[in-house]
């Protein structure tokens, strides 16, 4: 049940944009987005609630479809500080506290 | 403040040693989590505990053994590890409200030789 994220890696020049998806084959609560650069902690980005919501903050944003049990991470005009490893997490609709994370993506930024 | 406290930073330990991890954090939150994450892949999920009881466990081997004294402290006791367990061991905390944000602490880097 681990949620599946495509695509597994993307480079960027700086200012492109990128769209990081996330989908799970079962009913979720809510998505959370992560970022974890190499030898480092994941840090929160932000989190959906079923709902069909969409955020955002700064150039970055994200969208959950709760019909489609998919999310999708929106990183517009990107920066060099935009690269390492993406990962959203899933919680599922009576699944508690746990919090699975996806595949992955890596996004590297280049000048 | 949104920090969570691991330590320590690296650990060396033999496949006969007993080592604890220590996680702590201040900001109130009512759950606690253990993640194992190797290299190159996503942090799995090993245990969880809502308010001070043990919530989830993924099937985790017994040489590994959490504790959570009081709402603010968890703990991962290891004995009998094998080179294979070697990983960055994350730790996180929530509000404990079911889909409430997760922070991580920065981990404890673990080699068993």
């Amino acid at each position: 049940q681990q949620p599946v994220q495509s695509p597994q890696a993307v480079i960027l020049r700086e200012g492109e944009d990128a769209v990081i998806n996330c989908s799970s084959s079962k009913a979720l609560y809510s998505v959370h987005w992560y970022r974890q650069k190499h030898g480092e902690a994941p840090v929160f980005l932000m989190i959906l609630l079923k709902g069909g919501e969409q955020k955002g903050h700064d150039k970055i944003s994200a969208s959950f479809n709760e019909k489609k049990q998919q999310s999708s991470l929106y990183l517009t005009a990107s920066q060099l500080s935009y690269s390492g490893t993406y990962f959203c997490g899933t919680v599922l609709t009576g699944g508690g506290n746990k919090l699975t994370f996806g595949t992955g993506t890596q996004l590297k930024v280049e000048l | 403040d949104t920090e969570v406290t691991q330590t320590p930073k690296h650990l060396v330990m033999g496949m006969t040693n007993k080592k604890s991890l220590k996680c702590e954090q201040h900001m109130g939150h009512r759950a606690m989590y253990w993640y194992k994450q190797k290299a190159k892949k996503p942090p799995e999920l090993m245990f969880v505990y809502s308010y001070e009881k043990l919530s989830i466990n993924e099937s985790v081997p017994s040489r590994f053994s959490p504790e959570c004294p009081n709402s603010s402290l968890l703990n991962l006791h290891l004995h009998a590890l094998q080179p294979e367990d070697s990983a960055l061991y994350l730790c996180a905390s929530s509000q404990g409200r079911v889909g409430t944000e997760a922070f991580f602490g920065q981990g404890t880097r673990l080699t068993v030789v």
